[in-house]
């Protein structure tokens, strides 16, 4: 079945690039997502790329997508604390039911 | 900006209760959904509705679960019965490409 997958911690410094990276095994994904989760909260959409398509940028957040080796990446530029949190990577095949990645939790030391 | 609305943020209930879970999607969504995240595992798709009836459904949702539009604004997720693993983080979405988590109820069945 589908399946996807992330490492579960990431640490770094205030300023430092972050990046999040997913592997994912359904072929015919059509949608690839990133979601961010504060504590105590919902899930938040931060950016979604289509699969023919293989960067999309979105002020500091850079996603690339890698459909060869069906992986999936979040830069997140000049990271601040506020940025910590748990991600969430998500496939899709025609925008309806999402898989879920276990989450990374991003850890922002100042 | 537009909410995904879920109460109540927690529900504690005795097993063998039934519980109600309520949600308010965005107005002008279509397609409605319920994911849960049990604690220490991965957000799991449970159920989608469009057009006044269940358009996908995984294996969890079996004969326990039941989803209802009752009203033009309300979207219910019904649990009979409920077992101590029915414990979890329920969360509402709304939309279609890319959409809206409500904050979620967190279930405690004790």
């Amino acid at each position: 079945g589908e399946d996807v997958e992330q490492s579960l911690f990431l640490s770094v410094r205030e300023g430092d690039s972050s990046v999040i990276n997913c592997t994912y095994t359904d072929s015919s994904s059509t949608y690839l997502y990133w979601y961010k989760q504060e504590p105590g909260a919902g899930l938040q959409l931060l950016t979604y790329i289509f699969s023919n398509m293989d960067m999309k940028q979105d002020q500091r957040l850079t996603v690339l997508l890698n459909k060869k080796d069906k992986h999936l990446s979040l830069r997140i530029a000049d990271t601040q604390t506020g940025d910590s949190a748990i991600y969430f990577c998500a496939e899709s095949n025609q925008g309806g039911k999402l898989i879920f990645g276990q989450g990374t939790e991003l850890s922002v030391k100042p | 900006e537009p909410e995904v609305t879920q109460t109540p943020s927690h529900q504690v209930t005795q097993m063998g209760q039934e519980v109600i879970l309520r949600c308010v999607p965005i107005s002008n969504h279509l397609y409605f959904y319920w994911y849960r995240q049990i604690l220490g595992q991965k957000v799991e798709f449970l159920v989608s509705f469009y057009n006044n009836e269940i358009s996908e459904k995984s294996e969890i949702f079996d004969d326990q679960f039941s989803v209802e539009r009752p009203d033009g604004s309300n979207f219910t997720l019904k649990i009979r019965s409920t077992k101590l693993e029915d414990s979890a983080m329920y969360f509402c979405a709304s939309g279609g490409v890319g959409y809206t988590f409500g904050s979620g109820t967190r279930l405690t069945v004790v």
